[in-house]
C-alpha cells in the first residue's frame, strides 16, 4: 500500500519561531489533508489540497503532486500551535476512497 | 456547519458488556468512517460507508459491529471486547467517496477503556 512519511517525528520551538513540516507519499494520490490534533484528541482540519498553495492567517500549506510531497509552514508559532500536526492522504481502491494517515509530528511551543 | 457529533466522550466498559457508540453529521454527507486511534499512533481505519452500505470493512474483528440506520447517523456497536480495544474512536465523514470530493471531517471522539 501507499507509504505516506512525515518529518521531522518531534519538534521544539520557542514562541515565535517559524516551522517546516513536510509529508511525502509513494504514489499518486487524489487529495491530501492536514490536520491538527489538539491534546483532547480532537483532528481540526488545517487544509484540503490535492495541489497548489493555501494559506489561512500564520499556517500555509503547498502540495507538489507530481513530486509526490506536502509541506506545512507554521509562522510566529503560538503555545496553543502544540500538539500532533497529521498529513493525510486519499486513495482510491475497488472498493472506494481511504484516507491514509502519516505518522505524524509532535510538535512543543515553550513560552 | 462543519460539526461531527460523537457520543459519550468517555466510556469505560466490561469485557462482558454490550454498548453503542454513536455518531451524527447534519452536513448532507454521503460518506461517514470509523477511526480507531491508540496512543501515539495515528488512525487507522475500520469502516466505511457509502450512501448508507458498508463499502469498507479493514477486517475489523467481528465484537465491532457497524450500523449506518440513516444518512446522517453512524453507530458502532460493541460486545465482549479485550483490554486492547481500549483506545480513541473517532467517526468521519465527507461529501462522497468520489474523487474529488474527499474532505473529511472528524468528531472528537470517544475514549474507550476496557477493563
Amino acid at each position: 500500500g501507499i507509504q505516506v512519511e512525515q518529518s521531522p517525528p518531534d519538534l521544539i520551538l520557542q514562541e515565535g519561531a517559524n516551522s517546516t513540516l513536510r509529508c511525502n507519499f509513494s504514489d499518486s494520490v487524489n487529495n491530501l489533508q492536514w490536520f491538527h490534533q489538539n491534546p483532547w484528541g480532537q483532528l481540526i482540519n488545517l487544509f484540503y489540497i490535492p495541489s497548489g498553495t493555501k494559506q489561512n492567517g500564520r499556517l500555509s500549506a503547498t502540495t507538489v503532486a507530481t513530486e509526490r510531497y506536502s509541506l506545512l509552514y507554521i509562522s510566529s508559532s503560538q503555545t496553543t500551535d502544540s500538539g500532533v500536526y497529521f498529513c493525510a492522504v486519499v486513495i482510491r481502491g475497488t472498493s472506494g476512497s481511504r484516507l491514509t494517515f502519516g505518522e505524524g509530528t509532535q510538535l512543543t511551543v515553550n513560552p | 456547519d462543519t460539526e461531527v457529533t460523537q457520543t459519550p466522550k468517555h466510556l469505560v466498559m466490561g469485557m462482558t458488556n454490550k454498548k453503542s457508540l454513536k455518531c451524527e453529521q447534519h452536513m448532507g454527507h454521503r460518506a461517514m468512517y470509523w477511526y480507531k486511534q491508540k496512543a501515539k499512533k495515528p488512525p487507522e481505519l475500520m469502516f466505511v460507508y457509502s450512501y448508507e452500505k458498508l463499502s469498507i470493512n479493514e477486517s475489523v474483528p467481528s465484537r465491532f459491529s457497524p450500523e449506518c440506520p440513516n444518512s446522517s447517523l453512524l453507530n458502532l456497536h460493541l460486545h465482549a471486547l479485550q483490554p486492547e480495544d481500549s483506545a480513541l474512536y473517532l467517526c468521519a465523514s465527507s461529501p462522497t467517496m468520489a474523487r474529488r470530493d474527499t474532505e473529511a471531517f472528524f468528531g472528537q471522539g470517544t475514549r474507550l477503556t476496557v477493563v
